[in-house]
């Protein structure tokens, strides 16, 4: 199974300012990846994700991440964020054809105007 | 509407009563898995089922079982609740093709536990 790497537990950022959370994986082989967020006492939801083709993945909400393959890496960016942004975000990876899912510890945004 | 459904959604128990947490979903999804989510720790996965009588440990499977008799219910037992089952818990759904994760999981809204 894979190992995942937030390297950012806390991220406080003032509103419309950029962030960039950190993510890294244990394994070179294929993979997806995903990005997930949980608003204050809620389930989580799909941010976004990356199963083949272009490196740079669209979201929702204005954000977007970079697979990089050779730093087994999937950072994931916003260029301006909002109070509402305010969140647990967790990055998780699967190998293909395995039916695990790995999950980071996760990094908590907090916004401040 | 799409959902995944957990109950109870708050359980206080004690140590050795045996208690199910049920998941439903309405998808019609293949894939089921659960999820216990630890401070500090992030989510790990229980177990997953890939679909009907079709179950497989995850990375944290120990005091744990579970079974998959229908498609849309994935019911989690502790047969004998210990204090470190306090947690979060999360049932979740995908389609699953037979690739593998790559579709998106729905998760239901949690099951705050504590075991006394």
């Amino acid at each position: 199974a894979q190992s995942v790497t937030q390297l950012d537990s806390q991220v406080p950022v003032f509103e419309e300012a950029p962030v960039e959370l950190r993510c890294n994986y244990s394994s070179s082989v294929s993979v997806y990846l995903f990005w997930y967020v949980q608003y204050p006492n809620q389930g989580l939801q799909l941010l976004l994700k990356y199963l083949s083709g272009s490196t740079l993945v669209k979201g929702i909400n204005g954000f977007e991440a970079e697979f990089n393959k050779s730093q087994t890496s999937f950072h994931l960016r916003k260029p301006s964020v909002h109070i509402s942004d305010t969140a647990e975000y967790f990055c998780a990876v699967s190998d293909r054809y395995d039916y695990k899912l790995s999950f980071g510890a996760g990094t908590t945004v907090t916004v401040r105007a | 509407e799409a959902q995944v459904t957990q109950n109870p959604r708050y359980l206080i128990t004690v140590t050795g009563k045996k208690l199910t947490v049920t998941c439903s979903q309405n998808m019609n999804h293949e894939y089921m898995s659960w999820y216990r989510q630890d401070p500090g720790l992030g989510l790990r996965q229980i177990y997953y089922s890939m679909n009907v009588e079709v179950t497989d440990k995850g990375d944290v499977p120990e005091g744990y079982k579970v079974s998959r008799k229908e498609k849309r219910n994935f019911p989690l037992i502790l047969e004998s609740p210990s204090p470190n089952q306090t947690s979060l818990y999360f049932c979740a759904s995908s389609l699953g093709l037979a690739g593998g994760t790559e579709e998106t999981q729905y998760f239901g809204p949690g099951t705050r536990l504590l075991v006394l």
